[in-house]
C-alpha cells in the first residue's frame, strides 16, 4: 500500500546536537511533500514545504529538508537544536496518484535535553 | 488573529451517546478537514468539505457524519461513540485541496467513558 514511514519514532539528544529526521514514501508522479510539528499542548504548524524547484527548502526556526526523488526521501534537518525543539514531527505528503489527499507519517517524538 | 478554533478542547461522552464537535474558521478557506488521531499514531483523514461538496474517506465509518452550514463552520457528528473511537479529532483547513498548506485547529480530545 502507498504509505509514508517516518523511520525513527523517539529521538532524544542534547542541546547543540544536529537532527536529521527520516522521511520516505511509496508514491509515484508528482508529490507535494510537507513537515509539521506539533509542540506540546499545541496545535500542527507546518514547517516547511516542498512543491517545485531546488530541492533543498528551508523552513522556519533553522529547519531544512532535502527531496531526493531518486530515494522517494524529504529528510528533515536542523544542525543544532534548542531545548524549545522538543515536538512531535509529522512528514506528510500529497499526491496526485493518492487523490491529492494529504498523508501523513507515524510522526517522531523529538525530546532535547537542556 | 485568523485561525481554526475547535470547541470544545475536551469532551467526554457516555458510550453509544451522539456527540457533536464543532470547528469554526476565520480565514475564509474553501476546503475543511476531519482527522482522527490516536494516541502515538499519524492524523488519519475522515473526510472533508469542498465548500458544501462532501468528500467522504472510503474507509471512513458510517458512525461519522459531518456537516458544514456555512463557510466558517464545520461539525462532526459521531451517531454512537464508542471505546475505539477515543482519539484526538482535528479540524484543518485549506485554500483548495492539492497543493495547498493545511491549517490546523488545536484539536478535540474525546474521551468515550
Amino acid at each position: 500500500a502507498q504509505s509514508v514511514s517516518q523511520h525513527n519514532h523517539h529521538v532524544i539528544l542534547s542541546e547543540a546536537a544536529s537532527l536529521e529526521l527520516g522521511c520516505n514514501y511509496s508514491y509515484g508522479g508528482t508529490v507535494n511533500l510537507f513537515w509539521y510539528v506539533q509542540y506540546p499542548g499545541q496545535h500542527l504548524q507546518l514547517l516547511l514545504k516542498y512543491f517545485s524547484g531546488d530541492p533543498l527548502v528551508k523552513g522556519i526556526k533553522g529547519f531544512e529538508a532535502e527531496f531526493i526523488k531518486s530515494k522517494f526521501s524529504f529528510n528533515l534537518r536542523k544542525p543544532s537544536v534548542q531545548w524549545s525543539d522538543t515536538a512531535e514531527y509529522f512528514c506528510a505528503v500529497n499526491a496526485v496518484s493518492a487523490g491529492n489527499k494529504l498523508t501523513f507519517g507515524g510522526g517522531t517524538r523529538v525530546l532535547v535535553k537542556p | 488573529d485568523a485561525m481554526v478554533i475547535q470547541n470544545p478542547r475536551y469532551q467526554v461522552t457516555q458510550f453509544g451517546k451522539p456527540v457533536t464537535l464543532s470547528c469554526s474558521q476565520t480565514l475564509n478557506h474553501n476546503v475543511m478537514y476531519w482527522y482522527q488521531q490516536k494516541s502515538s499514531q499519524a492524523p488519519k483523514l475522515l473526510f472533508h468539505y469542498y465548500d458544501k461538496d462532501f468528500n467522504n474517506e472510503a474507509d471512513t465509518p458510517d458512525n461519522f457524519q459531518s456537516r458544514r452550514p456555512n463557510t466558517s463552520f464545520c461539525f462532526l457528528d459521531i451517531r454512537s461513540p464508542g471505546l475505539g473511537d477515543a482519539a484526538m479529532y482535528l479540524c484543518a483547513t485549506s485554500t483548495r485541496t492539492g497543493v495547498e498548506t493545511q491549517y490546523f485547529g488545536p484539536g478535540t480530545r474525546l474521551l468515550v467513558l
